[in-house]
């Protein structure tokens, strides 16, 4: 499984936009890059998926380089809501052998 | 989308007690389900893999015979928690993989435990 590392933690105000970066330098040419996002006391929730350059829905994009070495979440005009662990997940999703792994996540703080 | 419903939402027992975690699949077979811990400012562990009509998986250092994990239907997973102790006091979660169109993990809204 191809190990993932993101920052800790990153800091924002309302309105601005958060980009979290996710280093995967080991990514298989199969491996798809996932997203996904936790509040407190609640299960995670999807929010994008890619394989490589671009790929928006509605409440995010998703930046993959050419290398597929790493992404970059971006999350447009935050607001408080937004506040909660990014968790960047990197397999072939649904294989049979593929097991949803977490690495620490990163913590995102959106202030007033 | 897929939904999966896991009950209960929280829980406290005494310490010897056993408690079941159900994680029902409520629009969808899931063939494969997920268990995982979290304990506060942690990331999600996972604890095992149930497969329905056989045996779960169990991740190294989990104990098979403490976390019980039953995936009899394929609607229907169960983890219990037998001969609770204070230490299994947790956030347990569980996901389910969906096949097809759309095809990643959908996950539960979780458990709260807390044993005294």
């Amino acid at each position: 499984l191809a190990k993932t590392t993101q920052p800790i933690s990153m800091d924002s105000y309302e309105g601005q936009e958060v980009n979290i970066t996710c280093s995967h330098n080991n990514i298989a040419t199969n491996d798809y890059i996932t997203w996904y996002q936790q509040f407190p006391s609640q299960g995670p929730r999807f929010i994008i998926q890619g394989y490589k350059t671009k790929v928006t829905n509605e409440v995010a994009s998703l930046f993959i380089p050419a290398d597929r070495k790493s992404s970059t979440l971006s999350l447009p005009r935050v607001s408080l809501s937004d506040t909660a662990v990014y968790y960047c997940l990197v397999g072939v999703l649904g294989s049979n052998d593929y097991k949803l792994s977490f690495g620490a996540g990163t913590t995102v703080t959106v202030r007033a | 989308g897929a939904v999966v419903s896991q009950h209960p939402s929280w829980v406290i027992c005494k310490s010897g007690t056993s408690v079941k975690i159900e994680c029902r699949s409520l629009d969808f077979q899931a063939t494969t389900m997920f268990w995982y811990r979290q304990f506060p400012k942690q990331s999600l562990m996972l604890m095992a893999t149930s497969n329905e009509g056989s045996k779960a998986t169990y991740e190294q250092g989990v104990e098979k015979d403490k976390f019980l994990i039953n995936h009899a239907s394929l609607t229907l997973s169960t983890l219990t928690v037998t001969s609770a102790h204070p230490e299994d006091s947790s956030f347990y979660i569980c996901s389910a993989r969906v096949l097809g169109q759309g095809a990643g993990y959908t996950f539960g809204s979780g458990t709260r435990l807390t044993v005294v």
